[in-house]
């Protein structure tokens, strides 16, 4: 079945730190692969998305890459800020059987420190 | 407000009992999907509706949860006979019509559910 996996947390960084945070996927088909992001008290959001294998996607400073070979799409940024601080889960939208239903990894939760 | 609303926020019930929980998708949206997420977990698929027909309802656990979306706007999950293992955040998301696998899924804030 589809899966998802995303690095062990809480990652804890001082600000203006750069960020990784690893996901890969396991999949049959093409899926399509997101970042959504839960701020404190507020609800999921999608933060960047990649359809096609090599896509890049970008947004508020974040970036991953689709990366078909290495079934992977880490998220990257290269200055956090304090305002970064949430939880950040990976996921893919396999399609096939699995049309409109989205598969998450666990979940990463981001501390940035001032 | 324009996003997905859900209600209650909270609902702490009693082991045995009977829960609605619903969900009003963003307006002109045709997709509507319930998650659960349990504490330390990412949300969990339980079921999708095009319109007002389940497409896919994998994911509902066991025969005690259902759900209805009757005129393809507003949603209603069920959940008979509840048990403690059900405490969960029970989340909504909507989509637009254009369901590519692309499509961004719109969440509200979920309703904590916690069966004492």
């Amino acid at each position: 079945g589809n899966s998802v996996t995303q690095m062990e947390g809480p990652v804890t960084l001082s600000e203006e730190a750069f960020l990784t945070i690893n996901c890969t996927y396991t999949a049959t088909g093409y899926p399509s692969l997101f970042w959504y992001v839960q701020y404190p008290g507020e609800g999921l959001q999608l933060l960047l998305k990649a359809t096609k294998a090599d896509d890049k996607g970008s947004n508020k400073g974040f970036e991953a890459t689709y990366r078909k070979e290495t079934t992977s799409f880490h998220l990257e940024k290269g200055s956090v800020q304090v305002s970064d601080s949430a939880v950040y889960f990976c996921a893919l939208n396999a399609g096939g059987t699995s049309y409109g239903k989205l598969t998450f990894g666990q979940g990463t939760i981001l501390t940035v420190h001032p | 407000g324009a996003g997905v609303s859900q209600t209650p926020s909270n609902k702490v019930t009693e082991k045995g009992k009977y829960v609605e929980l619903r969900c009003d998708p963003i307006s002109g949206h045709t997709a509507l999907y319930w998650y659960r997420q349990s504490l330390g977990q990412g949300p969990e698929f339980l079921i999708y509706f095009q319109g007002t027909g389940a497409a896919d309802d994998s994911g509902l656990p066991n025969d005690r949860f259902f759900a209805v979306r009757p005129e393809g706007s507003v949603s209603t999950l069920k959940i008979q006979r509840t048990e403690r293992g059900d405490s969960a955040v029970y989340l909504c998301a909507s989509s637009p019509d254009s369901i590519g696998l692309g499509t961004e899924a719109f969440f509200g804030q979920g309703t904590r559910l916690t069966v004492v």
